[in-house]
């Protein structure tokens, strides 16, 4: 079964400063992989996806990840964060074939001014 | 716009008062799906639908109910809530077709209190 690891409950960053989110997931093969944000009482919005090609994809508001088969990782990345970027993060996995989403737990991203 | 909607945003009950909440998608998925999020456990799947009149367990059905008579339509019956069942309730949506990978797009969310 798949499982989706975020390792990082809260981060805390400087505006400005560089940004990586955490993400691990396991299946045997490469599965559909998505980033969604959930800015404070709000729903989910799709950040960025990976079907498959170009191992780095660009999302929106700035940023990017980048697929790393070898380490099963699928890590979120912004060269320089803003305030507004404070919210929740959430990894997602999707099995081509199947219909379920599996996401991770989740990372909280405080931005300090 | 393509949108899902649900309703209500908020509610607080208390235990044993039935209960629904509405799921509506204007961009003729097939696919829809509802999800509970909870601190630290991120997003579990209820129950999903693949199109009107089928509908599946998720990970955590137990409590719930759905019902699929229309397309557009997917809603969460909770027939006798508890206190667990407080949560932030989102429903979803997809093509069932391959082009679309699993992407979904999701509703605004429900916040449910049961005191």
């Amino acid at each position: 079964a798949q499982s989706v690891t975020q390792p990082d409950i809260h981060i805390t960053v400087s505006e400005g400063a560089s940004l990586e989110l955490r993400c691990n997931y396991s299946y045997g093969a490469t599965p559909y992989l998505f980033w969604y944000v959930q800015s404070p009482g709000q729903g989910l919005q799709l950040l960025l996806k990976y079907f498959s090609g170009d191992t780095l994809v660009q999302g929106i508001k700035g940023f990017e990840a980048e697929f790393k088969r070898s380490q099963s990782s699928f890590n979120l990345r912004k060269p320089s964060v803003h305030w507004s970027d404070a919210a929740e993060y959430f990894c997602a996995v999707g099995e081509p074939g199947a219909n379920n989403l599996f996401f991770g737990t989740g990372t909280r991203l405080t931005v300090i001014p | 716009e393509a949108q899902v909607t649900q309703n209500p945003r908020y509610l607080i009950t208390v235990t044993g008062k039935k209960l629904t909440v509405t799921c509506s998608q204007n961009m003729n998925h097939e696919y829809m799906s509802w999800y509970r999020q909870d601190p630290g456990l991120g997003l579990r799947q209820i129950y999903y639908s693949m199109n009107v009149e089928v509908t599946d367990k998720g990970d955590v059905p137990e409590g719930y109910k759905v019902s699929r008579k229309e397309k557009r339509n997917f809603p969460l019956i909770l027939e006798s809530p508890s206190p667990n069942q407080t949560s932030l309730y989102f429903c979803a949506s997809r093509f069932l077709s391959s082009g679309s990978r699993n992407e979904q797009y999701f509703g605004p969310g429900t916040r449910l209190t049961v005191t």
